[in-house]
């Protein structure tokens, strides 16, 4: 079965330093999402591309973050210039339709602790 | 923006009873509303959903109900067996607000054997 796959698993970093989040999305979907778990918190979302741009960000999704679609099957998060409250929980979505119309499919997430 | 609150946030039944998990919305223009299930170490998976022009969905074991005047919708699951211990999320999507979800706190759900 087609999954979503995320690299790392789990990444430490120091505050300041750059971190890139990798994503493989299911080959024939065209929309893509991050959304991020604070520990005991709401997933919340971050931001979501289609045909190549952003479609729509958060609040949360400032200056810092940035999102890429590198060479067709990966989908990266750059985040760069950790802070301690970046520490979280960080998933990678797909789907073939928009979230209104069909089902997100999501990876196993990679978590990000910033000391 | 749309605000998703969810209850409770832990339920402890044993097995073969019934779990109501509630969430209610604040965006009355909301009308896509998805659960998902989240196993310990995985990314969460949807199990059921249900959309504005629908009161009640089923599948199987587990059904959801949709109150839009209350703005609120439930998840039932019945006969609960083991490996239904899990986290579950409900979700609302508002199609005037672009292509996002916004997640209720998620309930823990402890089946016991």
């Amino acid at each position: 079965e087609p999954e979503v796959t995320q690299t790392p698993s789990h990444q430490v970093t120091q505050m300041g330093q750059e971190v890139i989040l990798r994503c493989v999305p299911i080959s024939n979907h065209l929309y893509f999402y991050w959304y991020r778990q604070i520990l005991g918190q709401k997933v919340e979302f971050l931001v979501s591309f289609y045909n190549n741009e952003i479609s729509e960000k958060s609040e949360i999704f400032d200056d810092q973050f940035s999102v890429e679609r590198p060479d067709g099957s990966n989908f990266t998060l750059k985040i760069r210039s950790t802070k301690l409250e970046d520490s979280a929980m960080y998933f990678c979505a797909s789907s073939v339709h928009d979230s209104n119309t069909g089902e997100l499919f999501f990876g196993e997430g990679s978590r990000l602790t910033v000391l | 923006g749309e605000n998703v609150e969810q209850h409770p946030s832990t339920l402890s039944v044993q097995e073969g009873d019934s779990a109501v998990i509630k969430c209610t919305y604040s965006d009355s223009a909301s009308n896509y509303f998805p659960w998902y299930k989240q196993e310990l170490g995985k990314g969460p998976q949807l199990i059921i959903d249900i959309r504005s022009n629908v009161g009640e969905k089923k599948d199987q074991r587990i059904a959801v109900t949709l109150n839009k005047t209350a703005k609120h919708f439930s998840l039932h699951i019945t006969e609960t067996q083991p490996e239904d211990s899990a986290v579950y999320f409900c979700a609302a999507h508002d199609n005037n607000a672009g292509n996002m979800l916004t997640f209720g706190g998620g309930t823990r759900l402890m089946v016991k054997p």
